[in-house]
């Protein structure tokens, strides 16, 4: 299967600093990236849905001023969580596909934890 | 409305017990996709298979096994002779064709084989 790549697999950081999430599609060319979010114990909740060269979609009580995606280029998608507070530590993944109809294919996940 | 359920929280079973994880969807498309995954403790998740909604074949991979079914809106998932391996979190989601690709995930059935 297609390879996604995201960096880096853990982070800790200090209360109040952002932290930015890589998500790479290493031999495709992704059309659209999702990031999930998933809290200890609980499911992966869809965070928003990003499409090469346009905004970012937000899910419902997603607050896009601090969740900062950017998507790019074909390959590359970033989330940036701004002024990070403990809250927000959790467990954040990426998946990214080639279009409609097809399969999506997940990262490694990032473990962040704001401290 | 969009829904997936796994009443199933937590599974316990003994090697080499059969054990079905059950799966239960909502939604008013008429085209989507349903799949399963599997969480180990490390967090990646691991793709088993992916069923679209015109293919009501069961399917069978080695020990594991699908069982869908429309009229009862369940795609139930069978591992045959569990093993120790086979221990990690395993989440059902339905994939919504018409509103981007993105997935929704049921809340994860947790499945402990102890030796």
């Amino acid at each position: 299967g297609a390879v996604v790549s995201q960096h880096p697999s853990w982070v800790i950081c200090k209360s109040g600093t952002s932290v930015k999430i890589e998500c790479r599609s290493l031999d495709f060319q992704a059309t659209t990236m999702f990031w999930y979010r998933q809290f200890p114990k609980q499911s992966l909740m869809l965070m928003a849905t990003s499409n090469e060269g346009s905004k970012a979609t937000y899910e419902q009580g997603v607050e896009k001023d601090k969740f900062l995606i950017n998507h790019a280029s074909l390959t590359l998608s970033t989330l940036t969580v701004t002024s990070a507070h403990p809250e927000d530590s959790s467990f954040y993944i990426c998946s990214a596909q080639q279009g409609l109809n097809t399969e999506a294919f997940f990262g490694q996940g990032t473990r962040l934890t704001v401290v | 409305a969009q829904k997936v359920t796994q009443a199933q929280t937590e599974i316990s079973v003994v090697e080499k017990e059969d054990v079905t994880l059950d799966c239960v969807y909502e939604t008013r498309d008429t085209t989507y996709y349903l799949f399963w995954y599997k969480q180990p403790p490390s967090g990646e998740l691991v793709f088993l298979i992916r069923r679209n909604s015109f293919d009501e074949q069961n399917e069978i991979s080695g020990r594991y096994s699908w069982n869908f079914q429309k009229s009862t809106s369940s795609f139930n998932f069978t591992i045959t002779a569990s093993q120790v391996v086979d221990s990690a979190v395993y989440f059902c989601a339905l994939y919504l064709y018409n509103q981007g690709g993105k997935l929704i995930f049921g809340q994860g059935t947790e499945l402990s084989v102890k030796p």
